[in-house]
């Protein structure tokens, strides 16, 4: 069964740069069959999707965070990555790495991590 | 873009039968939707995969109590014979132009 672990500083002050990695086990980043993901949620909100990337490189972001976020991928790590500049406080949040399965739905999740932007 | 919409909070008995629903905006009554569960404190998990006809294909482990349905633009999660740890955050999700989004989410209450 896939897992994602989500990996990555717990806090960051205003104006940096936010950076998390998603480590993948028991399926490969690799596969040409899946994309993924990372999803953020406020605390106490709702959640959000940031974007996602394909084994290739390939990647879409949300428009409303599209000039902050850049996603990655090592393949020989099996592993993706999140960046997302210029942070603020509004980008405290629980941050989740997923996968994009068949009918391109989120069918595999992390656990998630909080990362709070303070100084 | 769709936008789902749910409604913000459910409750039913222990045991009983609870109904949730996402409606999608119009000019999107076709789509497909996924539905989530989040329990608190932990990650939303995949429950099922909701076409407009009804049909519906659910995760692995999910348990027989839960099924989906549809109804022009309503998508509906029913929990059956409910239990204290169906008690969660119940999120449906829908794609389209390469864009993901979410409904606002129900807390469900189990009495």
């Amino acid at each position: 069964q896939v897992q994602l672990q989500e990996s990555g500083p717990g806090l960051v002050k205003p104006s940096e740069t936010l950076s998390l990695t998603c480590t993948v086990s028991g399926g490969s980043v690799s596969s040409g069959s899946y994309y993924w993901s990372w999803i953020r949620q406020p605390p106490g909100k709702g959640l959000e999707w940031i974007g996602y990337i394909y084994y290739s490189g390939s990647t879409n972001y949300n428009p409303s965070l599209k000039s902050r976020v850049t996603i990655s991928v090592d393949t020989s790590k099996n592993q993706f990555s999140l960046k997302l500049s210029s942070v603020t406080a509004a980008d405290t949040a629980v941050y989740y790495c997923a996968r994009l399965g068949g009918y391109y739905f989120l069918d595999y999740w992390g656990q998630g991590t909080l990362v709070t932007v303070s100084s | 873009q769709p936008v789902l919409t749910q409604s913000s909070s459910a409750s039913a008995s222990l045991g009983s039968s609870v109904k949730l629903t996402c409606t999608l905006s119009s000019g999107h009554s076709s789509y497909i939707i996924a539905w989530h569960q989040q329990q608190p404190g932990k990650a939303p998990r995949y429950l099922m995969k909701l076409e407009g006809s009804g049909s519906y294909n659910k995760g692995s482990g999910v348990p027989d109590r839960f099924s989906g349905s549809s109804s022009g633009a309503d998508r509906y999660l029913t929990i059956s014979n409910l239990q204290s740890e169906d008690e969660a955050d119940y999120y449906c999700e829908t794609w389209d132009s390469n864009t993901w989004v979410f409904g606002g989410g129900t807390k469900l209450t189990v009495l």
